[in-house]
């Protein structure tokens, strides 16, 4: 069985440019989950997708957007970076939406704006 | 709204001592309660989790937590710490219709040997 995977696993960038994440999700799973961990805090919910669909969003502005292709991997897109945008962005994965659908984490993408 | 509070940001024990870490949460309706490990330059990963049943759940790595509803607690617990578990560890708490879920801002562990 594969884990969730993510690409790549650091990355800088400088404010107001563009940068997309990947995810690739665990065999057999249909939901991702995408998470905003910066320094020294908790993960934060971005949003959740779901047989590619937005399934629902947390509490973060329009330029963060994503996408989910048929084979169930997932992108994450943020534009006009900010420096607050710095942080670990956390993919999970899960067999689907329900309480006991248990998110698998992949080890993350460490995104630097400068 | 369904939050999490981890009370310590730093909990220090000696090598074989009873480790806990704290946790408290606030969901309307049932709680499903999590915990979640982070290694260094690594992502989550999954100890145990309370979704139903008996108040005192077994996981990973001989941790263990007990779910208070009362107190709205669920500590995590070894009896016999290792150097090894130094380590970052967050609680996260969702309920039955939200499908989201919402982390505490962790707990740094340190084991000394």
């Amino acid at each position: 069985e594969t884990g969730v995977t993510q690409s790549p696993t650091h990355l800088i960038k400088t404010r107001g440019q563009q940068v997309t994440l990947r995810c690739s999700s665990q065999s057999g799973h249909n939901t991702v989950s995408w998470y905003q961990q910066a320094l020294g805090q908790g993960p934060q919910f971005i949003f959740q997708y779901y047989r590619e669909e937005e399934n629902g969003r947390g509490n973060f502005p329009p330029r963060f957007s994503g996408l989910q292709f048929p084979n169930y991997s997932s992108e994450l897109n943020v534009n006009a970076l900010e420096l607050d945008d710095s942080a670990l962005y956390l993919c999970a994965s899960s067999s689907g939406t329900g309480v006991y659908n248990e998110q698998f984490f992949g080890p993350g993408t460490r995104l630097t704006v400068l | 709204a369904q939050s999490v509070a981890q009370p310590e940001d730093q909990v220090n024990v000696a090598e074989g001592n009873p480790l806990t870490v704290k946790c408290t949460y606030s969901v309307s309706g049932n709680p499903y309660l999590f915990w979640y490990v982070q290694y260094p330059n690594r992502g989550l990963q999954f100890l145990l989790k309370y979704i139903t049943g008996d108040n005192l759940v077994k996981g990973s790595y001989g941790f263990e937590a007990e779910f208070n509803k009362s107190q709205t607690s669920f500590h995590l617990k070894k009896p016999s710490a290792l150097v090894s578990d130094s380590a970052l560890y967050f609680c996260a708490v969702r309920d039955r219709y939200d499908y989201k879920l919402s982390f505490g801002a962790g707990t740094t562990v340190t084991v000394r040997a």
